[in-house]
């Protein structure tokens, strides 16, 4: 079946350290890519995206790039901040499911040191 | 503020209690969704409701109990848990259902913190 693998936390950095959260997938065809965040005592929010292989999905200096060869969804910052200090979750909508599945990984906690 | 508000925030409860979660959104969006987040696990679906019809329910134990009265609120009703039934449910909503032909995005509640003594 479809599924997301996340690499395990916590990550804890230095304000300024470079980012970079490992995400692998498996799905039949040719699923949409998503990045979510959740801050602490909220609920998650989307972050990015990315519809097709080779896309590059980007927002507030987080990126990650559908890799399809690899099956993989890194999510990259080049210098992270206090203020970034959250869980990311990775996530896939399944190609063929009509019926509102987005599969989500398992989580991968960062905490940013001044 | 994500147009999703979740009540209660947290709720404590006993094995043969009965307590319903609510969950409204104000973003004129089709699809509702419930999630069970659990440490170190990947968020797990429970159930789907578009236009107010259930159109998923992931082999969720019956005693957790989904209605959907109108497009715009959702309740997960809940009879004689388990203590590992304890977690964060977050409350979901996307603009139509989310589907391999479309690239919906979910807009998430803060979730209800749920303690099964």
């Amino acid at each position: 079946g479809n599924s997301v693998t996340q690499m395990e936390g916590p990550v804890t950095l230095s304000e300024e350290a470079f980012l970079t959260i490992n995400c692998t997938y498996t799905a039949t065809g040719y699923p949409s890519l998503f990045w979510y965040v959740q801050y602490p005592g909220e609920g998650l929010q989307l972050l990015l995206k990315a519809t097709k292989a080779d896309d590059k999905g980007s927002n507030k200096g987080f990126e990650a790039t559908y890799r399809k060869e690899t099956t993989s969804f890194h999510l990259e910052k080049g210098s992270v901040q206090v203020s970034d200090s959250a869980v990311y979750f990775c996530a896939l909508s399944d190609p063929w499911n009509q019926g509102g599945k987005l599969i989500f990984g398992q989580g991968t906690e960062l905490s940013v040191k001044p | 503020e994500t147009g999703v508000t979740q009540t209660p925030r947290h709720l404590v409860m006993g094995m043969t209690n009965k307590k319903s979660l609510k969950c409204e959104q104000h973003l004129g969006h089709n699809a509702m969704y419930w999630y069970k987040q659990s440490a170190k696990k990947p968020l797990e679906l429970m159930f789907v409701y578009s236009l107010e019809e259930r159109v998923e329910n992931n082999s969720v134990p019956s005693r957790f109990s989904p209605e959907c009265p109108n497009s715009s609120h959702l309740f997960l009703h809940l009879h004689t848990l388990q203590p590992e039934d304890s977690a964060l449910y977050l409350c979901a909503s996307s603009q139509e259902l989310v589907s391999g032909t479309n690239t919906g995005e979910l807009f998430f509640g803060e979730g209800s913190r749920l303690t099964v003594l």
